[in-house]
């Protein structure tokens, strides 16, 4: 069963860049099939999605963050990293980093699409 | 972006008591509809794929359904361990959005 961990610093002053490296086991990243994603939760609030990275370093992110965010992926590590830059008191929140499959009918058809593991979630403080 | 409510955000209830959230969307997304339950400090848990397919290893009180714009996620008898939060989410674009999360707290 696969697994997720996120690391990096619990603490980032405003308007410098946050990076955190999620690792990934139990699956490779390079098998394919699934997208790695991040997604934040503020603090008493909902979930925000970040964005997502295939293991060809085909990206997608949320329009909201797009000008400050970047993933990637380490292919021969198994993992895959955040960096927002520019943090702001707002982007305070638990980082959760998380694994998107899709579902596809015998016909190929794709039907559906879930978030199917996550990581435990890392909280990011920022302040000066 | 696709945008998604929820009702009720906050809901008491009973163990042994019948619980539906309704999960409404702002365009159609066929299928592409998730529910999560997440507890207090941890990460969120899958509990039903394309709006009414049980994950494995997910009670069978759980059931989902709906298509199109309307969702219900329905837990048939409440247990303890079901007080938590539960979000709707849907993939079917860019960018993904989660709904805005039902509180089920014990009455």
């Amino acid at each position: 069963q696969v697994q997720l961990q996120e690391s990096g610093p619990g603490l980032v002053k405003p308007s410098q860049t946050v990076s955190l490296t999620c690792t990934v086991s139990g699956g490779s990243i390079n098998s394919g099939g699934y997208y790695w994603s991040w997604i934040r939760q503020h603090p008493g609030k909902g979930l925000e999605w970040i964005g997502y990275i295939y293991y060809s370093g085909t990206t997608d992110y949320n329009p909201s963050l797009k000008s400050r965010v970047s993933i990637s992926v380490d292919t021969p590590k198994n993992q895959f990293s955040l960096r927002l830059n520019s943090v702001t008191a707002a982007d305070t929140a638990v980082y959760y980093c998380a694994r998107v499959r899709y579902y596809y009918e015998r016909s190929g058809y794709r039907y559906s699409g879930s978030i199917d593991s996550w990581g435990q979630g890392t909280l990011v403080t920022v302040s000066s | 972006d696709i945008q998604l409510t929820q009702s009720p955000s906050f809901l008491s209830a009973s163990v042994g008591d019948r619980v539906t959230i309704t999960c409404r969307a702002s365009q159609g997304i066929s299928r592409y509809l998730v529910w999560y339950q997440q507890k207090p400090g941890k990460a969120p848990e899958l509990l039903i794929y394309a709006a009414s397919t049980l994950q494995s290893g997910v009670p069978s009180r759980f059931s989902g359904s709906g298509s199109g714009t309307e969702f219900t996620l329905t837990i048939s008898t409440l247990q303890p361990e079901d007080f938590a939060t539960y979000y709707c989410q849907q993939l079917n674009s860019h960018p993904f959005t989660f709904g805005p999360g039902t509180k089920v707290d014990i009455k």
